[in-house]
């Protein structure tokens, strides 16, 4: 069935680090990708998403390409700041759901 | 445009009691999806609504939980008789059209069982 596997966290960074956040995924067919960001206590926000294979999604200085020959859409931003300390969820699109990894907590230090 | 509003956002229940947590859509949407987050873990589909009908319930557990989604009114998530296994965040998304690529999401209900 379909799902998605994600790097384990917490992911420490300090400010002005690159980010990489793994995200590979299982599926029938080619769905379309998303990654969600949840804040401390709130619902999950969507940060950004890709269709079809090498789209490339972007939000907010963040970054993912859909690889369709890796079945990856791997999270990255090249200057990470305290704000973007959160948990980032990658999630496949399936028929009438969104299968979710199991989130990567990302702690950004001054 | 209001966003997705689920209430309460925090509930405490006792073994043994009922739990209704509420979601209402964003304006204009008639799709509702019910996801549950256990702690330190991602969130796992429950079931999926349109206006008075259940499309999908594929992830509810077989007993002790409903779902419903009456013409007019909220969605409703219904756990009954509550355990502490049950304690969790529970997450209502909707979406305008069926098929449309993305669901938004509601603040969430946290509920813990005492």
């Amino acid at each position: 069935g379909d799902s998605v596997t994600q790097m384990e966290g917490p992911v420490t960074l300090s400010e002005e680090a690159f980010l990489t956040i793994n995200c590979t995924y299982t599926a029938t067919g080619y769905p379309s990708l998303f990654w969600y960001v949840q804040y401390p206590g709130e619902g999950l926000q969507l940060l950004l998403k890709a269709t079809k294979a090498d789209d490339k999604g972007s939000n907010k200085g963040f970054e993912a390409t859909y690889r369709k020959e890796t079945t990856s859409f791997h999270l990255e931003k090249g200057s990470v700041q305290v704000s973007d300390s959160a948990v980032y969820f990658c999630a496949l699109r399936g028929f009438n759901k969104f299968y979710f990894g199991s989130g990567t907590k990302l702690n950004v230090k001054p | 445009n209001a966003g997705v509003m689920q209430n309460p956002r925090h509930l405490v229940r006792r073994r043994g009691q009922e739990a209704r947590l509420r979601c209402s859509p964003m304006k204009g949407h008639s799709h509702v999806y019910w996801y549950r987050q256990l702690p330190e873990e991602g969130l796992k589909f429950m079931v999926y609504l349109q206006k008075e009908n259940i499309i999908d319930e594929s992830g509810m557990p077989k007993e002790r939980f409903s779902a419903e989604f009456p013409k007019e009114g909220p969605s409703i998530l219904r756990i009954q008789q509550v355990v502490r296994g049950d304690s969790a965040a529970y997450f209502c998304a909707s979406s305008a059209l069926e098929g449309v690529e993305t669901q938004y999401f509601g603040p969430g209900t946290r509920l813990l069982v005492l």
